[in-house]
Protein backbone atom coordinates (compact mmCIF):
# COMPACT_ATOMS: atom_id res chain seq x y z
CA UNK A 1 0.00 0.00 0.00
CA UNK A 2 1.18 3.34 0.21
CA UNK A 3 4.10 4.31 1.83
CA UNK A 4 5.04 7.19 4.66
CA UNK A 5 8.71 7.40 4.96
CA UNK A 6 10.35 9.16 8.27
CA UNK A 7 13.69 10.40 8.94
CA UNK A 8 15.33 9.83 11.08
CA UNK A 9 13.84 6.43 13.08
CA UNK A 10 16.24 7.65 16.09
CA UNK A 11 17.14 10.90 17.05
CA UNK A 12 19.01 11.90 20.59
CA UNK A 13 19.97 15.35 21.68
CA UNK A 14 20.69 17.38 24.37
CA UNK A 15 17.90 19.49 25.82
CA UNK A 16 17.42 22.68 24.67
CA UNK A 17 18.61 22.22 21.24
CA UNK A 18 16.52 22.20 18.33
CA UNK A 19 15.74 19.06 16.54
CA UNK A 20 13.53 18.89 13.03
CA UNK A 21 12.06 15.28 11.93
CA UNK A 22 11.51 15.18 8.58
CA UNK A 23 8.38 13.27 6.88
CA UNK A 24 7.73 12.11 3.31
CA UNK A 25 4.29 11.65 2.88
CA UNK A 26 2.42 9.65 0.14
CA UNK A 27 3.06 11.44 -3.15
CA UNK A 28 -0.04 12.67 -4.51
CA UNK A 29 -1.58 13.78 -0.42
CA UNK A 30 -2.57 16.60 0.43
CA UNK A 31 -3.45 16.39 4.04
CA UNK A 32 -0.41 16.19 6.89
CA UNK A 33 -0.39 14.78 10.67
CA UNK A 34 1.75 14.53 13.26
CA UNK A 35 0.63 12.33 15.58
CA UNK A 36 3.20 11.63 19.45
CA UNK A 37 3.33 8.52 21.55
CA UNK A 38 5.06 8.74 25.10
CA UNK A 39 6.65 5.19 25.64
CA UNK A 40 3.44 2.99 27.05
CA UNK A 41 0.97 6.06 26.61
CA UNK A 42 -1.55 6.32 24.19
CA UNK A 43 -1.09 7.77 20.59
CA UNK A 44 -2.19 11.38 21.00
CA UNK A 45 -2.75 14.11 17.92
CA UNK A 46 -0.15 17.04 17.53
CA UNK A 47 -1.49 19.10 14.50
CA UNK A 48 -2.64 18.79 10.86
CA UNK A 49 -1.55 20.63 7.82
CA UNK A 50 -3.08 21.32 4.67
CA UNK A 51 -2.39 24.51 1.73
CA UNK A 52 1.11 25.36 3.88
CA UNK A 53 -1.03 25.68 6.89
CA UNK A 54 -1.52 24.47 9.93
CA UNK A 55 -5.79 23.65 10.23
CA UNK A 56 -5.86 22.37 14.09
CA UNK A 57 -3.49 21.67 16.81
CA UNK A 58 -4.19 20.00 20.06
CA UNK A 59 -2.63 21.10 23.04
CA UNK A 60 0.10 18.91 23.43
CA UNK A 61 1.18 21.32 20.23
CA UNK A 62 3.21 23.71 22.60
CA UNK A 63 4.90 27.36 21.10
CA UNK A 64 8.49 25.61 20.72
CA UNK A 65 6.66 23.53 17.82
CA UNK A 66 6.47 24.48 14.28
CA UNK A 67 5.55 22.95 11.19
CA UNK A 68 6.10 23.33 7.26
CA UNK A 69 6.39 21.93 4.05
CA UNK A 70 8.45 23.90 1.64
CA UNK A 71 8.07 23.80 -1.92
CA UNK A 72 6.48 20.17 -1.65
CA UNK A 73 9.72 18.66 -0.11
CA UNK A 74 9.73 16.67 3.56
CA UNK A 75 6.83 17.52 6.06
CA UNK A 76 8.58 18.84 8.89
CA UNK A 77 8.05 19.03 12.39
CA UNK A 78 9.98 21.63 14.23
CA UNK A 79 10.85 21.52 17.72
CA UNK A 80 13.05 24.82 19.49
CA UNK A 81 13.99 24.37 22.39
CA UNK A 82 13.54 20.44 23.19
CA UNK A 83 12.40 19.44 26.78
CA UNK A 84 12.69 16.46 28.72
CA UNK A 85 8.73 15.78 27.97
CA UNK A 86 9.23 16.22 24.45
CA UNK A 87 10.92 12.43 24.59
CA UNK A 88 8.79 9.96 22.62
CA UNK A 89 7.83 8.35 19.09
CA UNK A 90 6.33 10.85 16.65
CA UNK A 91 4.54 9.86 14.21
CA UNK A 92 3.75 11.17 10.56
CA UNK A 93 0.60 10.58 8.34
CA UNK A 94 -1.24 11.88 5.77
CA UNK A 95 -4.65 11.43 3.42
CA UNK A 96 -5.62 12.43 0.29
CA UNK A 97 -8.61 13.70 1.06
CA UNK A 98 -10.30 15.38 4.50
CA UNK A 99 -13.26 14.36 6.70
CA UNK A 100 -15.19 11.32 5.65
CA UNK A 101 -13.32 8.16 3.90
CA UNK A 102 -10.03 9.65 3.55
CA UNK A 103 -8.16 6.91 5.51
CA UNK A 104 -4.58 7.88 6.79
CA UNK A 105 -1.67 6.58 6.12
CA UNK A 106 1.34 6.39 8.71
CA UNK A 107 4.83 6.45 8.89
CA UNK A 108 6.89 4.32 10.87
CA UNK A 109 7.81 6.76 13.71
CA UNK A 110 10.57 8.78 14.94
CA UNK A 111 11.77 7.84 18.55
CA UNK A 112 13.01 11.19 19.73
CA UNK A 113 15.27 10.93 23.10
CA UNK A 114 15.64 14.09 24.67
CA UNK A 115 18.93 14.04 27.57
CA UNK B 1 -13.84 9.74 29.80
CA UNK B 2 -11.80 7.28 27.35
CA UNK B 3 -13.57 8.49 24.24
CA UNK B 4 -11.91 4.83 22.74
CA UNK B 5 -12.28 2.09 24.61
CA UNK B 6 -10.85 -1.48 23.47
CA UNK B 7 -11.44 -4.81 25.05
CA UNK B 8 -9.80 -6.89 25.92
CA UNK B 9 -6.60 -5.38 27.38
CA UNK B 10 -4.85 -8.61 27.12
CA UNK B 11 -5.35 -11.82 25.32
CA UNK B 12 -3.02 -14.70 25.45
CA UNK B 13 -3.77 -17.38 22.70
CA UNK B 14 -2.57 -20.45 21.35
CA UNK B 15 -1.66 -20.68 17.98
CA UNK B 16 -4.33 -21.23 15.78
CA UNK B 17 -6.96 -20.19 17.97
CA UNK B 18 -9.00 -16.99 16.97
CA UNK B 19 -9.05 -13.49 18.06
CA UNK B 20 -11.71 -11.19 19.18
CA UNK B 21 -10.81 -7.74 19.74
CA UNK B 22 -13.58 -4.89 20.59
CA UNK B 23 -13.57 -1.68 20.26
CA UNK B 24 -16.92 1.19 21.43
CA UNK B 25 -17.20 4.91 21.09
CA UNK B 26 -18.11 7.16 24.09
CA UNK B 27 -19.75 9.50 20.89
CA UNK B 28 -20.71 9.22 17.78
CA UNK B 29 -17.82 8.55 14.95
CA UNK B 30 -17.72 8.49 11.15
CA UNK B 31 -14.34 7.00 10.85
CA UNK B 32 -13.10 3.46 11.99
CA UNK B 33 -9.05 2.51 11.78
CA UNK B 34 -7.54 -0.78 12.75
CA UNK B 35 -3.84 -0.64 13.25
CA UNK B 36 -1.08 -2.69 14.30
CA UNK B 37 1.97 -1.94 16.83
CA UNK B 38 4.72 -4.18 16.97
CA UNK B 39 6.78 -4.30 20.12
CA UNK B 40 9.22 -1.89 18.85
CA UNK B 41 6.87 0.56 17.85
CA UNK B 42 5.86 0.94 14.39
CA UNK B 43 2.61 1.30 13.30
CA UNK B 44 0.91 -0.20 10.38
CA UNK B 45 -2.37 -0.03 9.26
CA UNK B 46 -5.08 -3.29 9.42
CA UNK B 47 -8.24 -2.21 8.23
CA UNK B 48 -10.04 1.12 7.38
CA UNK B 49 -13.62 0.57 8.13
CA UNK B 50 -16.04 3.41 8.51
CA UNK B 51 -18.93 0.97 8.63
CA UNK B 52 -20.07 -2.68 7.39
CA UNK B 53 -17.41 -5.26 7.78
CA UNK B 54 -14.53 -5.59 5.82
CA UNK B 55 -11.67 -8.37 5.39
CA UNK B 56 -8.43 -8.33 4.54
CA UNK B 57 -6.89 -12.00 4.91
CA UNK B 58 -7.07 -13.59 7.84
CA UNK B 59 -8.57 -10.13 9.78
CA UNK B 60 -12.38 -9.59 9.32
CA UNK B 61 -13.43 -6.38 10.98
CA UNK B 62 -17.02 -5.42 11.73
CA UNK B 63 -18.47 -1.61 12.43
CA UNK B 64 -21.55 -0.69 13.93
CA UNK B 65 -21.61 2.70 14.00
CA UNK B 66 -25.11 3.13 15.08
CA UNK B 67 -23.95 1.20 17.95
CA UNK B 68 -20.58 2.66 18.38
CA UNK B 69 -18.50 -0.06 18.16
CA UNK B 70 -15.95 -2.02 16.14
CA UNK B 71 -14.48 -5.24 16.29
CA UNK B 72 -11.08 -7.27 15.05
CA UNK B 73 -11.27 -10.87 14.29
CA UNK B 74 -8.52 -12.73 13.72
CA UNK B 75 -8.49 -15.85 12.74
CA UNK B 76 -5.90 -18.67 12.79
CA UNK B 77 -3.38 -16.48 14.71
CA UNK B 78 0.09 -17.32 14.37
CA UNK B 79 3.04 -16.00 16.93
CA UNK B 80 3.58 -13.42 15.05
CA UNK B 81 0.55 -11.77 15.24
CA UNK B 82 1.94 -10.52 18.68
CA UNK B 83 1.98 -7.22 19.54
CA UNK B 84 -0.41 -3.96 20.30
CA UNK B 85 -3.79 -3.39 18.30
CA UNK B 86 -5.11 -0.29 17.81
CA UNK B 87 -8.78 0.97 17.24
CA UNK B 88 -8.99 4.51 16.29
CA UNK B 89 -12.22 6.88 15.32
CA UNK B 90 -12.20 10.34 14.07
CA UNK B 91 -12.66 13.00 16.31
CA UNK B 92 -16.61 14.25 16.80
CA UNK B 93 -15.90 17.91 16.54
CA UNK B 94 -15.57 17.23 12.50
CA UNK B 95 -12.14 18.25 12.54
CA UNK B 96 -9.97 15.32 10.98
CA UNK B 97 -7.47 14.17 13.69
CA UNK B 98 -7.85 10.49 15.14
CA UNK B 99 -8.29 9.70 18.24
CA UNK B 100 -6.64 6.05 19.49
CA UNK B 101 -7.71 3.98 22.33
CA UNK B 102 -5.09 1.94 24.78
CA UNK B 103 -4.64 -0.99 22.16
CA UNK B 104 -5.31 -5.07 22.86
CA UNK B 105 -2.00 -6.49 23.86
CA UNK B 106 -2.30 -9.93 21.99
CA UNK B 107 0.61 -12.57 22.69
CA UNK B 108 0.49 -15.71 20.64
CA UNK B 109 1.74 -18.76 22.01
CA UNK B 110 3.20 -21.55 20.10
Amino acid sequence: GPKVLQIPSHQIIDMGQMVTLNCDPVSNHLYFYWYKQILGQQMEFLVNFYNGKVMEKSKLFKDQFSVERPDGSYFTLKIQPTALEDSAVYFCASSSDWGNYAEQFFGPGTRLTVL
Amino acid sequence: EQQVQQSPASLVLQEAENAELQCSFSIFTNQVQWFYQRPGGRLVSLLYNPSGTKQSGRLTSTTVIKERRSSLHISSSQITDSGTYLCAMEHPSGSWQLIFGSGTQLTVMP
